[in-house]
C-alpha cells in the first residue's frame, strides 16, 4: 500500500513564508508523480492550485509556487495571508493510480 | 465556466450499491478526465477512480472490486456505483475534471451519502 506523507500541522505569521511537503513511501517523488496540490477551507470542496510540480491555474494568486526539494514536493506559500489558513492535500500520480497525502492543516497565527 | 453537480441518494443500506450521477455545465463531457474523489467526515481525500470520456478506466486498487465508473456523453454526465457498500463508505463524494489526466481543475460541491439501516 502506497503512502503518501505531509505534516500534519504548521503555524505560520501572517506576511510570513512557510513550505509544505509531500512524501512518498516508495522513494524519492521526482516530475514524473505530477504533484497536484490543493486547498480545502472548511465546509467547502477542495480547489486546485498547483499541477505537475509546479504548474499554476489561472486562479492560483501568485504567492503559491510548487516545486521539487529534498527528494518531496513542496508547496510554498509566500507574503501568507488570513486567508489562506486551510488544509493543504498533495496528490502524486501512480502509473493509473493515484494517492492523496493525508493533509496539512496550516493555521496562520 | 464548466460546473460539475452530483445527484444520487443521501442514505444507503448496508450491503447495497451506492450510486452517483455527475452532471457537467458550461462545458463539453469530451476531451476531458473525470473522476470520483471521496471524503469520509473529519477525514483526508480517496480518489475512487477516473474515466477518460472516450471510456477509458483507472481504478483505486483497493476499491476496485467494488467500483464502475461510466460516461454518457449524450447527456454530458458521468456516473459511480459502489456495491457492498458499508459504514465506512459514508464519505462526501466529490466528481471532479481534469484535462491531461494528470492534473485537476473543476470540482463539484460534494454530496453526502450515509450507510446506515
Amino acid at each position: 500500500q502506497t503512502v503518501v506523507t505531509q505534516e500534519p500541522s504548521l503555524t505560520v505569521s501572517p506576511g510570513g513564508t512557510v513550505t509544505l511537503t509531500c512524501a512518498s513511501s516508495t522513494g524519492a517523488v521526482t516530475s514524473s508523480f505530477y504533484p497536484n496540490w490543493f486547498q480545502q477551507k472548511p465546509g467547502q470542496a477542495p480547489r486546485a492550485l498547483i499541477y505537475s510540480t509546479g504548474n499554476k491555474h489561472s486562479w492560483t494568486p501568485a504567492r503559491f509556487s510548487g516545486s521539487l526539494l529534498g527528494g518531496k514536493a513542496a508547496l510554498t506559500l509566500s507574503d501568507v495571508q488570513p486567508e489562506d489558513e486551510a488544509e493543504y492535500y498533495c496528490l502524486l500520480y501512480y502509473g493509473g493510480a493515484q494517492v492523496f497525502g493525508g493533509g496539512t492543516k496550516l493555521t496562520v497565527l | 465556466q464548466v460546473q460539475l453537480q452530483e445527484s444520487g441518494p443521501g442514505l444507503v443500506k448496508p450491503s447495497e450499491t451506492l450510486s452517483l450521477t455527475c452532471t457537467v455545465s458550461g462545458g463539453s463531457i469530451s476531451n476531458y478526465y473525470w473522476s470520483w474523489i471521496r471524503q469520509p467526515p473529519g477525514k483526508g481525500l480517496e480518489w475512487i477512480a477516473y474515466i477518460y470520456y472516450s471510456g477509458s478506466t483507472y481504478y483505486n486498487p483497493s476499491l476496485k472490486s467494488r467500483v464502475t465508473i461510466s460516461v454518457d456523453t449524450s447527456k454530458n454526465q458521468f456516473s459511480l456505483k459502489l456495491s457492498s457498500v458499508t459504514a465506512a463508505d459514508t464519505a462526501v463524494y466529490y466528481c471532479a475534471s481534469g484535462y491531461s489526466g494528470y492534473d485537476y481543475d473543476y470540482w463539484g460541491r460534494g454530496t453526502l451519502v450515509t450507510v446506515s439501516s
